[in-house]
Parts: structure tokens; C-alpha cells; sequence
């Protein structure tokens, strides 16, 4: 399994603003997944983040509205631009773990309400 | 394109009955199926896989899935209900790309004394 560390946990922001998200993972994975989970609703892939090329983002979901980097094996950040009220949702980090086995895991994630 | 649909958004039982979550999957493929459980202010946390071996799955905290291939089902169920198991519930399915999973709406465990 992965353990996965999500900043922030929780925040409120205002509209207008961008906000990243950190995730950090203790080993390395080839293959990190960005969630979005709206209130009282299942999860939707944003997109997928490997190391060293551009960000696979899922229909409805564009680059600059949802900027993703991915520097190393451990580590990427999900920025959430020019938000709105609309963004407000938990976005969740999630990675296939070594050996992959066909499961997810998945961080906290980080619950963002935008005013 | 590979999906699944979860049949009820809540399902309420009493303490010690039986619990049955059901989940009916669409797959153009041999599927890898799962059940992941959230908590509330949570993240996901997996409770079973199927994977093309076994068709009963056994899970943590007593929770079990049937994979039935002429019914494209993968119900989850628990024999005794427990307080703690109070949840919402998703059921997902490895997506096109073979890694990322594509989950159902969730549904919401409610158990009673």
C-alpha cells in the first residue's frame, strides 16, 4: 500500500483566487490520479499525472482551469484556478500502487469551499 | 466504456441484520471490480477487489462481494451490521485505460439500533 499526504486538508477561499494542492506519497509511483468528489456525489477523474510528460485531463476538464504538475515520482500539485463557488468539492489525490494489483489509494483529500 | 451503476443512494438497516449494497457493472472487458468505504471527512478506503481469480471475495470488517458474470453484478454484503459501519459506499470499476477507476454515486449505509 501507499500512504498519501494531502495539503491543504480543508480551506476556504474566495472567488477569483487559484489554490494548490499538494500531494505527497511515501514511495514512488509511476501513475498519480486527481479526483474531484462534489457534495453528495461520487468521484470524478479530473486526470492523470505521470512523471515527466503533460497531464492526461478527462472530458470537461481543461489545463488551464486545472494546471497539474508532476516534478518527480513522489510528489505533484493540483491547482485550482479563478475559482468559483461551482469548485467547491473535496479533489483527492490518488495513486496505483507498486506491483499494481488493479486498486487505488487514495489520500484524504483536500475540501475546498470557495465564498 | 466501462462504468458501473449502484442501485439505492441509501440503504438503512438495523444493527445485526443483514447489509446488501448492490452495484451492477457495464464493461466491454474482463473487469477488475472494487468496493471502496469513506467515513465521514474522510478519504477512500478499499474494502474488496475482484480481479479474475475467485468469484466470492472476501473483505476487512467482515464484508464479502459475489462476482456474477451473467447477472454483471458485484453486490456487496455483510452478514451482521455493525454501528460502525456506517458509511457511503462506492463501487468502481478499472477504466478504459486500465488504471484509473470509474466509480458509482455512492450509497449511504445507515445503520439503526
Amino acid at each position: 500500500s501507499a500512504v498519501i499526504s494531502q495539503k491543504p486538508s480543508r480551506d476556504i477561499c474566495q472567488r477569483g483566487t487559484s489554490l494548490t494542492i499538494q500531494c505527497q506519497v511515501d514511495s514512488q509511483v509511476t501513475m498519480m490520479f486527481w479526483y474531484r468528489q462534489q457534495p453528495g456525489q461520487s468521484l470524478t477523474l479530473i486526470a492523470t499525472a505521470n512523471q515527466g510528460s503533460e497531464a492526461t485531463y478527462e472530458s470537461g476538464f481543461v489545463i488551464d482551469k486545472f494546471p497539474i504538475s508532476r516534478p518527480n515520482l513522489t510528489f505533484s500539485t493540483l491547482t485550482v484556478s479563478n475559482m468559483s463557488p461551482e469548485d467547491s468539492s473535496i479533489y483527492l489525490c490518488s495513486v496505483a500502487g507498486g506491483g499494481w494489483t488493479g486498486e487505488l489509494f487514495f489520500g484524504e483529500g483536500s475540501r475546498l469551499t470557495v465564498l | 466504456a466501462q462504468s458501473v451503476t449502484q442501485l439505492g443512494s441509501h440503504v438503512s438497516v438495523s444493527e445485526g441484520a443483514l447489509v446488501l449494497l448492490r452495484c451492477n457493472y457495464s464493461s466491454s472487458v474482463p473487469p477488475y471490480l472494487f468496493w471502496y468505504v469513506q467515513y465521514p471527512n474522510q478519504g477512500l478506503q478499499l474494502l474488496l477487489k475482484y480481479t479474475s481469480a475467485a468469484t466470492l471475495v472476501k473483505g476487512i470488517n467482515g464484508f464479502e462481494a459475489e462476482f456474477k458474470k451473467s447477472e454483471t453484478s458485484f453486490h456487496l454484503t455483510k452478514p451482521s451490521a455493525h454501528m460502525s459501519d456506517a458509511a457511503e459506499y462506492f463501487c468502481a470499476v478499472s477504466g478504459e485505460s486500465g488504471y484509473a477507476l470509474n466509480f458509482g454515486k455512492g450509497t449511504s449505509l445507515l445503520v439503526t439500533p
